[in-house]
């Protein structure tokens, strides 16, 4: 079983909808969790990280949930410029050592 | 303007020819990070460094090497480059502590190993 693992998608949603990302992490003791966007050949960029109690900016908000060990991604009122691929980021001990998930791809359609 | 910098970002050189990619971050950061990104396997973390003159393998280390004598800069060197080292190579740099998986990345540096 990966350490962290993500459905890669494609999600293909139309503008407006709302959609919901999954990230399940093998490691209980896994201590700080992060979601990041990347474009097409294009470095990631910190999206958002997750605390414990959620936390929301805008149209996005991230949830954890410790007892089934996953983090959660949600985008309401998708736009076209949402499309892109998402990734979590698990620190499993607030060490260096971060694991990526591979990303899940969203295209949203006019 | 905060940023990572990384140099080369296009580079095609020929098994066995040592190459560094230069990395460095004008934010004071203590973390910074190597990763590769190949289709399928996504991100894959190569070497890290909690501070000056720290440095600790990642998930795949062989082949690379690292040095932080600096904080500013991490480079990334390919002592005896192999084809299967081609890749799109990506650095980071965070605070440490808690924020240590908010990084900043690099644009990016394609290698093509032939």
């Amino acid at each position: 079983r990966k350490e962290v693992e993500q459905d890669p998608g494609p999600f293909n949603v139309p503008e407006g909808a709302t959609v919901a990302f999954n990230c399940t992490y093998s490691n209980s003791a896994s201590q700080s969790f992060f979601w990041y966007r990347q474009d097409c050949r294009k470095e990631p960029k910190l999206l958002m990280s997750v605390y414990s109690s959620g936390n929301e900016d805008g149209r996005f908000t991230a949830q954890l949930n410790r007892a089934s060990q996953y983090i959660s991604l949600l985008i309401r009122d998708s736009k076209l410029s949402d499309s892109a691929t998402y990734l979590c980021v698990v620190n499993p001990s607030n060490t260096g050592k971060l694991i990526f998930g591979q990303g899940t791809t969203l295209q949203v359609k006019p | 303007e905060a940023q990572v910098t990384q140099n080369p970002r296009y580079l095609i050189t020929v098994t066995g020819k040592k190459l560094t990619v230069t990395c460095s971050q004008n934010m004071n950061h203590e973390y910074m990070s190597w990763y590769r990104q190949d289709p399928g396997l996504g991100l894959r973390q190569i070497y890290y460094s909690m501070n000056v003159e720290v440095t600790d393998k990642g998930d795949v280390p062989e082949g690379y090497k690292v040095s932080r004598k600096e904080k500013r800069n991490f480079p990334l060197i390919l002592e005896s480059p192999s084809p299967n080292q081609t890749s799109l190579y990506f650095c980071a740099s965070s605070l440490r502590g808690r924020s240590t998986g908010e990084l900043f990345f690099g644009e990016g540096s394609r290698l093509t190993v032939l």
